[in-house]
């Protein structure tokens, strides 16, 4: 599976918006862009997903470059619930492929 | 609606003892992922079952093996356990209709200790 580049760490303060980038260069025309979060304590949490076209949920809106070589995840409004650890990950369409994780961005939110 | 349920919730060996790890997958849901993960650091994928076979395998040495029973729960066993397999294991479930991509439910995973 293809690799993705995130910042190791962001800080955010609450009620602010928060955009986590994510690069993909090496993206191929299969592969999904899938957001996942970690709380403190849980296991990793579906957040959004796309292929080209920008995409919005009760969670999050994630934002892809015209090219897919890189993508936003958007949080409109942080909440101190949002201070987790956020992974990008490229996913390919074909069977039932297995998520490949990377270290992800340590979202901090200060209130 | 019951997510992915992980037994036990923590567990402590000794090095060299054998461990198994249970999970039942969301309803609805046939596939079933492990994930190791170390502190500090991602994920990392170990096998997935589906209809009771084993399809895809990470980087993992045969000491790490796995079952899916009638029901799509499903077992990680660990043989021969060595400080390094102290971990949080997650295990995840999923649906994959054909031409559609779905998101994985995980659950809260097991922390296994090993001294």
């Amino acid at each position: 599976d293809a690799k993705t580049t995130q910042p190791n760490s962001m800080e955010s303060n609450e009620e602010e918006p928060v955009h986590l980038p994510c690069n993909h260069s090496t993206i191929s025309g299969t592969d999904y862009i899938h957001w996942y979060r970690q709380l403190p304590s849980q296991g990793p949490e579906y957040v959004i997903h796309g292929l080209t076209s920008n995409v919005n949920n009760r969670m999050a809106s994630l934002a892809i470059a015209e090219d897919r070589k890189s993508s936003t995840l958007i949080l409109h409004r942080a909440t101190l619930r949002d201070a987790a650890v956020y992974y990008c990950i490229l996913r390919a369409n074909t069977g039932r492929r297995a998520l490949t994780f990377g270290s992800g961005t340590r979202l901090q939110v200060q209130p | 609606d019951a997510g992915v349920t992980q037994s036990p919730t923590h567990l402590i060996k000794t090095r060299g003892q054998q461990v198994t790890l249970r999970c039942s997958p969301k309803s609805g849901h046939d596939t079933v992922s492990w994930y190791q993960q170390a502190l500090g650091q991602g994920p990392q994928f170990i096998f997935q079952y589906y209809e009771e076979e084993e399809r895809q395998r990470g980087n993992f040495p045969d000491r790490f093996s796995g079952h899916q029973f009638p029901n799509y729960s499903s077992e990680l066993n660990v043989n021969a356990l060595l400080l390094g397999d102290s971990a949080l294991y997650l295990c995840a479930s999923s649906w994959d209709p054909k031409g559609k991509v779905r998101g994985y439910t995980f659950g809260s995973g097991t922390r296994l200790t090993v001294v």
